[in-house]
């Protein structure tokens, strides 16, 4: 099956400093990819859609000054947590799909454990 | 809008028991239904769907059915193994099954016991 890997898995950092969550896809194309938050015993909330070579799209009341999202390639997308807040500790996790018509299974990276200081 | 809610954990089993991990959800339209699961240290992996109405989902011996007029998706197993230990998510699509769409529960923590 598809594999998506996501990097790093734990990372603390202090106040104000920015960290950057890195989403591969190993072994297909991912034109489009997704940003998930999870909070302590919620749901994974969808965050922005990472588009590969054009802006991504964000849901409503997230910040985009705040979350980078860069897809520069078919195979990355990349998260960027910026003046990181204690409030922004959080599970974040990516996710792709296959492309092509009627490939609708999403494949999710492992995740990454974010712990503001 | 769309809303998953799942049996909050955590659940602690014995080796062979039977396993219900209860899934409700509120959605507009005719949803697509998913268990995902997440072993420690890894994605999220997809364990089962089911498409419509009656529609059963299996893999690995689990299994939910797709109820409508319940709304519910209940995952069970009838006898699980240590191996099954992991984060289950019941989630939702509501349309076309994108990931774009996914809707998640809450995730239940499952611990099996040998």
């Amino acid at each position: 099956g598809a594999v998506v890997s996501q990097h790093p898995s734990r990372v603390i950092c202090k106040s104000g400093t920015s960290v950057k969550i890195e989403c591969r896809s190993l072994d297909f194309q991912a034109t489009t990819m997704f940003w998930y938050r999870q909070f302590p015993k919620q749901s994974l909330m969808l965050m922005a859609t990472s588009n590969e070579g054009s802006k991504a799209t964000y849901e409503q009341g997230v910040e985009k000054d705040k979350f980078l999202i860069n897809h520069a390639s078919l195979t990355l997308s990349t998260l960027t947590v910026t003046s990181a807040h204690p409030e922004d500790s959080s599970f974040y996790i990516c996710s792709a799909s296959l492309p092509g018509q009627g490939k609708t299974e999403a494949f999710f990276g492992q995740g990454t454990r974010l712990t503001v200081v | 809008g769309d809303s998953v809610t799942q049996m909050e954990g955590p659940v602690t089993l014995s080796e062979e028991a039977f396993l219900t991990i209860n899934c409700t959800y509120t959605a507009t339209g005719y949803p697509s239904l998913f268990w995902y699961v997440q072993y420690p240290g890894e994605g999220l992996q997809l364990l089962l769907k089911a498409t419509k109405a009656d529609d059963k989902g299996s893999n690995k011996g689990f299994e939910a059915t797709y109820r409508k007029e319940t709304t519910s998706f209940h995952l069970e197993k009838g006898s699980v193994q240590v191996s099954d230990s992991a984060v289950y998510f019941c989630a939702l699509s509501d349309g076309g099954g994108s990931a774009r769409q996914l809707t998640f529960g809450s995730g239940t923590q499952l611990t099996v016991l040998p």
